[in-house]
Parts: C-alpha cells; structure tokens; sequence
C-alpha cells in the first residue's frame, strides 16, 4: 500500500509567522501536486513539481521537491489570514494522472 | 483555463431518492474524470475513475450498481447515487484531467449531499 504521510495534521499560528508543511512516502512519484481547499468547495491546484530537487515559489509560498522525488515540502514565509485553509499533497506514480497518493491534508488557521 | 464546473452544489432528498451529479470540463477536453468522495476534516477518497467512451474502473469497496457513472463525453461525466440512503450523505466532488504527461487534476466545487 502506497501512502504519503503529510504533516502536521493540524497547525494554528499567528499571522506573519512562517510555517512548513510536509510530505512523505517511501514511493517515487513521478510528479507531486498541491492543493488548497476552503470549506464547501474544490480543491484548487497551486503547484506541479516533476524534478527532483526542483524548487517552485508561489508568491510567499515555496515547494520543493525532494532529490528521490520521495517527498516535498511547503513553505509559507509570512503567514497570512487569507492563507488560511485545507492544503493537500498529492503524489502521481507513473506519468499519468491516473493514480494519485493523497495526504491527509493539513488544516491551517492564520490568527489575524 | 482549466475551469471544471459541478452540478448541483447541494441537494437535500429523502430516502430512497436517486440523484445526478453533473461534472463538466469547460474549457479543456478531460479524457479523465474521476469521483472523489470527501468526509468532513478528511482527505479525498478516490471512488471511480472514467475515460471517456468505457466503463469506469471502481475503487475497492466502493459499489458500481450504486454509484453509476457515465462518461459519454470529453467534456461531461455524471455520477448518479441511486436508492440513496442516510449513509450516503456526503461531499462528493469531481476533477477532470487532459491526456499528456504530469497533467493535474482540476477539481469542481463539490456537490453536498444529504439524505433525509
């Protein structure tokens, strides 16, 4: 069974803090994707990082892809209340998009 | 771009009801469409998916003759919950890919679904 551990689960910070989300596996992806969903609606695509090592910036947020394409990270410098949200990880074994490895999202709340 | 709209946004209907999910791909033809199903707090759960013009391929557990699904276009796929129950109340939501490597998946807005 494939997993992709995303951590933490559950972060609350004070806005202009700066956090980082992770995501792990002990697979190999060919691409990994991350989302953020607000409540009642779709996840909404931020990024695609295909390369190992690639560093991707969105903004005040940053991906990286690890060497091994085993795991990557989110970095929001600055957190802000409009961060504020359900972000999840998704990692694609082969190069389709027929078959993606979800975490477990991580519930963040920015404190104004 | 990329834009996936999903229909109806909520639905409320008592038991025994069966309802249709419309999921359709607005400006990019999706020869992949798959059906999420999301409990509160949770991450996606994977049900189905259909490329256009076969049969969907089912995810364990999850009940083909319950959760109907069609793909007849590059552009609509509908998931239709027949005989509904309290049970199946949930967020059900769709996404919609192209063909190409590394394609993402672009997702609708969900559908609320509640059994009376």
């Amino acid at each position: 069974t494939q997993l992709l551990e995303q951590s933490p689960q559950f972060l609350s910070i004070q806005e202009g803090e700066n956090l980082t989300v992770y995501c792990n596996s002990s697979s190999v992806f060919s691409s990994l994707q991350w989302y953020r969903q607000e409540p009642g609606e779709g996840p909404v695509l931020l990024v695609t990082v295909v390369t190992g090592g690639e560093v991707k910036k969105l903004k005040r947020l940053t991906f990286q892809f690890g060497d091994a394409r085993k795991d990557s990270s989110l970095h929001i410098t600055a957190a802000q209340p409009g961060d504020t949200g359900l972000y999840l990880c998704a990692g694609a074994l082969g190069d389709s998009n027929y078959q993606l490895i979800w975490g477990a999202g991580t519930k963040l709340i920015i404190k104004p | 771009g990329a834009v996936v709209s999903q229909h109806p946004s909520r639905v409320i209907c008592k038991s025994g009801t069966s309802v249709k999910i419309e999921c359709r791909s607005l400006d990019f033809q999706a020869t992949t469409m798959f059906w999420y199903r999301q409990f509160p707090k949770q991450s996606l759960m994977l049900m189905a998916t259909s490329n256009e013009g076969s049969k969907a391929t089912y995810e364990q557990g999850v009940e083909k003759d319950k959760f109907l699904i069609n793909h007849a276009s590059l552009t609509l796929s509908t998931l239709t919950v027949t005989s509904a129950h309290p049970e199946d109340s949930s967020f059900y939501i769709c996404s919609a890919s192209s063909t190409g490597p590394y394609q993402p998946q672009h997702f609708g807005d969900g559908t609320r679904l509640s059994i009376l």
